[in-house]
């Protein structure tokens, strides 16, 4: 089992740049999460989704957009990325309301 | 505003000693924590949860405390062995599946 996986693992974008990571589990895991790390944050949590198909904002939504067409996928859009969302994303998956099963992460730098 | 708190940006210890790691939180829905492990450049990794039924949960050299009256919980790590050298995230839910991160502790285990 390759667990969660994200691509691509860096990326530089200009301001207003449009971009989509990826995540991919491989494990049928129900909910799928998609995290942002600043230094001296901890991890925030943007989207989430509870099913395929379904979506929903976290803590910091704003600038940023998800779909969950197949179970095992979960994509981050960014639509115009801007400076302030340079940061590290992390992929998170689990089956419910216990560990989270967390990917490698994707650094984004926005210039 | 932060809902869950790790105070101390980092500590350092010697090999062989115990480790202790606190978090607060605030929000009283809360009832199940976590601790998560992190390496640089690899995403969280699952390290012991705590229900709010319970006081203490241990794993091997891992005992999590919590303190519901005081809305803390503490990790200790017995005895702290070099590989443990990593960031330490305490996280918080309710019956809801999204988490709440702390800010992390850095742990440096000296030799």
């Amino acid at each position: 089992n390759a667990g969660v996986t994200q691509t691509p693992k860096f990326r530089v974008l200009k301001t207003g740049q449009s971009m989509t990571l990826l995540c991919a589990q491989d494990m049928n895991h129900e909910y799928m999460y998609w995290y942002r790390q600043d230094p001296g944050m901890g991890l925030r949590l943007i989207h989430y989704s509870v099913g395929e198909g379904t979506t929903a904002k976290g803590e910091v939504p704003d600038g940023y957009n998800v779909s969950r067409l197949k179970k095992q996928n979960f994509l981050l859009g960014l639509e115009s990325a801007a400076p302030s969302q340079t940061s590290v994303y992390f992929c998170a998956s689990s089956t419910g309301r216990n560990e989270q099963f967390f990917g490698p992460g994707t650094r984004l730098t926005v210039l | 505003d932060q809902q869950v708190k790790q105070n101390s940006p980092s500590l350092s210890v010697q090999e062989g000693r115990i480790s202790i790691l606190n978090c607060d939180y605030t929000n009283s829905m809360f009832d199940y924590f976590l601790w998560y492990k992190k390496y640089p450049a690899e995403g969280p990794t699952f390290l012991i949860s705590i229900s709010s039924i319970k006081d203490k949960n241990e794993d091997g050299r891992f005992t999590v405390f919590l303190n519901k009256s005081a809305k803390h919980l503490s990790l200790h790590i017995v005895p702290s062995q070099p590989g443990d050298s990593a960031v330490y995230f305490c996280a918080a839910t309710t019956n809801d599946y999204k988490l709440s991160f702390g800010a992390g502790t850095t742990v440096t285990v000296r030799a």
